[in-house]
């Protein structure tokens, strides 16, 4: 299974700043998944990234709020803007497929203060 | 009706007992499922996927399907302390590219 990089691994920012989340990817995948694990919760997909086309938000999350890169095969970003201490969440990237499962990132851990 | 529904604990076993997770989904369509577990402060970590209605094992885990009935559930057998963490079930739903919804998890803890 693929192996990603993902970082960084925690964070502690300012209410209206932003941070870009990277994922590194050791092998070429069509889509990268960006979840979000707020505290006590379960995974909740924000966006599927494919390289070339705009990605594709899941109901509730907005391009203006959570822009994502796709410049390649292997690389996908995601950024958080304009936060507030409602964004304080675990951030996962994921690559896979439904015949072999799907491999996470690390995660990052994102506190807004 | 959540689409991913499992008991949020905890379930408690003792050390050697089968643990027995389980999980319901709603669509009917829905055509593979996972178990992930997952650690305090750690990423998802895949144990096994199903697609096919019966059993299937791998080592101390067995994912069991009914799509009938609509459930999965993962047996581990021979709990050890290291089992404890709290176990995902991730069901990809029909028609969607891969798109994968989480149940909230169960949390297992096996005692000494």
């Amino acid at each position: 299974s693929a192996v990603i990089s993902q970082k960084p691994s925690r964070d502690i920012c300012q209410r209206g700043t932003s941070l870009t989340i990277q994922c590194q990817v050791d092998s070429q995948v069509t889509m990268m998944f960006w979840y979000r694990q707020q505290p006590g919760q379960s995974l909740t997909l924000i966006a599927t990234a494919n390289q070339g086309s705009e990605a594709t938000y899941e109901s509730g999350f907005v391009i203006d709020k959570f822009p994502i890169s796709r410049p390649n095969l292997t690389f996908s970003t995601l950024t958080v803007s304009n936060m507030s201490p409602e964004d304080s969440s675990i951030y996962l990237c994921s690559v896979g497929s439904g015949t072999l499962g799907y491999t996470f990132g690390s995660g990052t851990r994102l506190t807004v203060v | 009706q959540k689409e991913v529904e499992q008991n949020s604990g905890p379930l408690s076993v003792p050390e050697g007992a089968i643990a027995s997770l389980n999980c319901t989904y709603s669509d009917r369509g829905s055509q593979s499922f996972f178990w992930y577990r997952q650690y305090s402060g750690k990423s998802p970590e895949l144990i096994m996927f199903i697609y096919s209605n019966g059993d299937k094992e791998d080592g101390r885990f067995t994912a069991q399907l009914n799509k009938a009935s609509q459930y999965v559930s993962l047996l581990i057998r021979d709990s050890q302390p290291s089992d404890s963490a709290t176990y995902l079930c991730a069901v990809k739903n029909p028609g969607t590219a891969s798109k994968l919804t989480f149940g909230t998890g169960t949390r297992l803890q096996v005692t000494l």
